[in-house]
């Protein structure tokens, strides 16, 4: 089955403590997205990819970090630098940097 | 001004009514428009694209005006099943030459039996 898969659903950490969120397509897509999503507000980008090896500073890059060292996967790193990390954080590709872009089924992060 | 402006609902619509929304845009260079749908807690996924002439999809039709910078979302004969956030997406260029999407705050519709 092709598509995007986003690991874990659910992940709650402590204050203070960086978490990794995985993200990865085998849908042979070029660019790659990571999107937060706050109640009350759209999807805010944070980093995007165009090609491996590349990454771009979205909208709210501060306190994130991220790596493209493989086509199929896009990890971000929340680190304890940003200050409210607590979302829905959703990751995306698409074929082309200006293609529709598909959407994985999202990592809920609780800080505690 | 937020760049993609929706009514955040919710709209609580009876089975079978004929409900519409508006999206309002801040950007006059934005290049594509699309109206996204996102069930809780689930993933947005696109619901279609708005093209200049309008266009529809089954009991669904999107219209766009450039000159006021606004799109709508009609959607006929509702079933419960159109019960959902629907989330008005705007694609432009960004100050570093790329393209972006805005998404708008979304609204929320149920429909009811």
């Amino acid at each position: 089955d092709g598509g995007i898969t986003q690991s874990p659903k659910y992940l709650f950490r402590k204050e203070g403590q960086n978490v990794t969120l995985s993200c990865e397509q085998n849908l042979n897509h070029d660019a790659m997205y990571w999107y937060r999503q706050d109640p009350g507000q759209g999807l805010r980008l944070i980093y995007y990819s165009q090609i491996v090896n590349d990454f771009q500073k979205g909208d709210i890059a501060e306190g994130y970090s991220v790596s493209r060292e493989k086509k199929e996967s896009f990890p971000l790193t929340v680190t304890s630098a940003q200050k409210n990390p607590t979302a829905f954080y959703l990751c995306a590709s698409s074929i082309t940097a200006s293609g529709e872009q598909f959407f994985g089924p999202g990592t809920r992060l609780t800080v505690l | 001004r937020k760049e993609v402006e929706q009514d955040p609902g919710p709209f609580n619509v009876p089975e079978g009514a004929t409900v519409a929304f508006n999206c309002t845009y801040s950007n006059s260079a934005s290049q594509s428009f699309f109206w996204y749908r996102q069930d809780c807690r689930k993933e947005p996924k696109l619901l279609m694209s708005v093209y200049s002439s309008g266009n529809e999809d089954g009991r669904f039709t999107a219209q766009l005006n450039r000159a006021s910078q606004y799109i709508s979302l009609l959607i006929r004969d509702s079933k419960l099943s159109d019960s959902a956030t629907y989330l008005c997406v705007v694609k432009s260029i960004s100050n570093f030459g790329n393209e972006k999407l805005t998404f708008g705050t979304g609204t929320r519709l149920t429909i009811i039996p």
